[in-house]
């Protein structure tokens, strides 16, 4: 049963340290996307890549967030230094361009809480 | 720009009931695709359904149906006969292409009681 893996599922750490989370698509998807869900404003599109490509992060804080495709089974989203702002559950998602369904797949997500 | 609203934030219905998530959108595109997620109390968000703009058909799967209007900007979700593993937030969601980046709506909180 392919499926999205995200790591990890949790994870708490205090302002200032880095945070990465980490993203294996599923196998032969070649557009990968990285959402950020928080109360307040939903789900928000951070990053997303095709073919190992940026192609959008401009949803990202630039200063801070960071985006990578360093092969084809692993996309990462690290953030340093983190912030409490930075709290909230953070999905990957992959898809196959082309595709019938056009469906994405989502992982379980990563839920990050910074004190 | 593209957005999508959906207007109930939270939806309180009795098991058995029929019940519809609203979802209206917005775009200036005239090639789109609709979408419906779930995202039960688990976590995870699960796919339901994609429509493209060229297809108004109306479609239905088992208990579950969509409504889809480009007249009125609107693709509609009805639940029929309800149930409590139907407690879940729904999202509606909109993109430009396939594969390309989702917008997603704020999400409906629907919650079957028993």
């Amino acid at each position: 049963d392919a499926r999205v893996t995200q790591t990890p599922r949790h994870k708490v750490t205090e302002m200032g340290q880095e945070v990465t989370m980490r993203c294996q698509p599923i196998l032969g998807h070649n557009t990968v996307f990285w959402y950020r869900q928080t109360m307040m404003q939903g789900l928000e599109l951070l990053a997303y890549f095709r073919n190992r490509a940026p192609l959008d992060d401009s949803g990202m804080p630039k200063d801070r967030f960071s985006a990578e495709m360093p092969d084809a089974t692993l996309a990462t989203l690290k953030i340093q230094p983190s912030e409490p702002r930075d709290s909230a559950v953070y999905f990957c998602a992959s898809g196959l361009r082309g595709s019938r369904s056009g469906e994405l797949f989502f992982g379980e997500g990563s839920r990050l809480t910074v004190l | 720009a593209q957005k999508v609203t959906q207007a109930q934030t939270e939806i309180s219905v009795v098991e058995k009931e029929d019940v519809t998530l609203d979802c209206v959108y917005e775009t200036r595109d005239t090639t789109y695709y609709l979408f419906w997620y779930k995202q039960p109390p688990s976590g995870e968000l699960v796919f339901l359904i994609r429509r493209n703009s060229f297809d108004e058909q109306n479609e239905i799967s088992g208990r579950y149906s969509w409504n889809f209007q480009k007249s009125t900007s609107s693709f509609n979700f009805t639940i029929t006969a309800s149930q409590v593993v139907d407690s879940a937030v729904y999202f509606c969601a909109l993109a430009r292409s396939g594969n390309t980046p989702l917008v997603f709506g704020k999400g409906t909180r629907l919650s079957v009681i028993a």
